[in-house]
């Protein structure tokens, strides 16, 4: 079945850096654009960052642009999410997604001294 | 950024009766290729979200067709025609026609 399995989140101090992983299975990762998407602990939901099928085409959000790089590996069926000059705003689970309709079960990423 | 707001944020339903909320959007969503990529999700307690609905009106896989989705433009609907307890959580309308894709604000469904 469908299935992303986010990994790599966890605790880390203002100015830090943390990479994330989505290993994907059960479908073509190759044929799929990918997003990444926040919700911080209580609130809404925040789209971070895209990449087109083939990575050729990216995007970020605003709030993130500068710090974080999104990028995949089609062989290993694999997103990820270079997250650097971390703020405490930026505590929140991630969640990878397939397009819009596939999300993983999250990664919960704490920033704090 | 496109603005998506939704009402009411906080929406009690009597089990077995319908439930409606709104979604408007600060600009037409209306994309380039006719299309109009307005989505709804529902997120349980304790689960990430889970599209319900794309393209305005269009139910995902599997989702009971007590939920539907209306609307056109700026101002979208989606209404669940009889509320099971299982239907808890907070939904969320999302579009994904203008970059940076954005979501409402969230309407919490809880039973009376």
């Amino acid at each position: 079945q469908v299935q992303l399995v986010e990994s790599g989140g966890g605790l880390v101090k203002p100015g830090g850096s943390l990479r994330l992983s989505c290993a994907a299975s059960g479908f073509t990762f190759s044929d799929y654009y990918m997003s990444w998407i926040r919700q911080a602990p209580g609130k809404g939901l925040e789209w971070v960052s895209y990449i087109s099928s083939s990575g050729s085409t990216i995007y970020y959000a605003d709030s993130v642009k500068g710090r974080f790089t999104i990028s995949r590996d089609n062989a290993k069926n694999s997103l990820y999410l270079q997250m650097n000059s971390l703020r405490a705003e930026d505590t929140a689970v991630y969640y990878c997604a397939r397009e819009v309709d596939v999300w993983g079960k999250g990664t919960t990423v704490t920033v704090s001294s | 950024d496109v603005v998506m707001t939704q009402s009411p944020l906080s929406l009690p339903v009597t089990l077995g009766q319908p439930a409606s909320i709104s979604c408007r959007s600060s600009q037409s969503l209306v994309y380039s290729d006719g299309n109009t990529y307005l989505n709804w999700f529902q997120q349980r307690p304790g689960q990430s979200p889970r599209r319900l609905i794309y393209k305005v009106s269009n139910r995902d896989s599997g989702v009971p067709d007590r939920f539907s989705g209306s609307g056109s433009g700026t101002d979208f609907t989606l209404k669940i025609s009889r509320v099971e307890a299982e239907d808890v959580g907070v939904y969320y309308c999302m579009q994904g026609t203008h970059w940076s894709w954005t979501f409402g604000q969230g309407t919490k469904v809880e039973i009376k």
